[in-house]
């Protein structure tokens, strides 16, 4: 069964840093670009960073998150992660990880990990 | 503001039929693939169409989808009390290499 588990979000002060996980069952992420998107409370999907499959090794990351936000991946553990450092209050949301599987087509989320940003 | 632009709400009677548009530019959909998500409360988003009208393994054909030049657009026909939920479009910009989803419409089933 194909299958996407986040981890790591949790509350968190401005400007402290949190690590995201997002492990994949059932397929090889290396097979595809996988993405990280978000939503802050009551709010609509925003688009946060990918990155290519195996054959690539390209990163793309939204001007809200540019710099401050870093996306990886570990074959061995088929897992991606969001590292992400200088946290604000507005970047409060879910956090889904995404399988890009045709075209900006994604077929499989996972169940999303808050993370909060509060003093 | 996003960049692609949806109606916040669409709304109609149990068997009706609603579309949802979906309107870019020539960087966005006029040049890449649009998809649309289903999200019910509460769950992460659901995958409904891909490459502009192509329907996922287990997705009724109620659903359907289109593009045309920079707008693309989502169809629901016979509609039920389940697809109440909040629907987004979705492609990529091809000149700025991003992400990007529309800012969502919620339906209502009347």
């Amino acid at each position: 069964q194909v299958q996407l588990v986040e981890s790591g979000g949790g509350l968190v002060k401005p400007g402290g840093s949190l690590r995201l996980s997002c492990t994949a069952s059932g397929f090889s992420l290396s097979d595809f670009y996988m993405t990280w998107i978000r939503q802050a409370p009551g709010k609509g999907l925003e688009w946060v960073s990918y990155i290519s499959n195996r054959a690539g090794t390209n990163f793309y990351y939204a001007d809200s998150v540019k710099g401050r936000f870093t996306v990886s991946r570990d074959y061995a553990k088929n897992s991606v992660f969001l590292q992400m450092d200088s946290l604000r209050v507005d970047d409060t949301a879910v956090y889904y990880c995404a399988r890009d599987w045709r075209n900006w087509g994604h077929d499989c989320w996972g169940q999303g990990t808050l993370v909060t940003v509060s003093t | 503001q996003s960049v692609l632009t949806q109606p916040p709400s669409v709304s109609a009677a149990p068997g009706q039929k609603v579309t949802i548009s979906c309107s870019g530019s020539a960087s966005n959909i006029g040049a890449n693939f649009v998809s649309w998500y289903q999200q019910l409360p509460g769950t992460a988003p659901k995958l409904l169409i891909y490459d502009n009208n192509q329907r996922p393994s287990g997705i009724p054909d109620r659903f359907s989808g289109s593009k045309s030049g920079t707008s693309a657009t989502l169809g629901i026909t016979g509609l039920q009390a389940g697809d109440e939920a909040d629907y987004y479009c979705a492609t990529k910009d091809s000149g700025l290499t991003i992400g990007l989803f529309g800012g969502g419409t919620k339906v209502t089933v009347l």
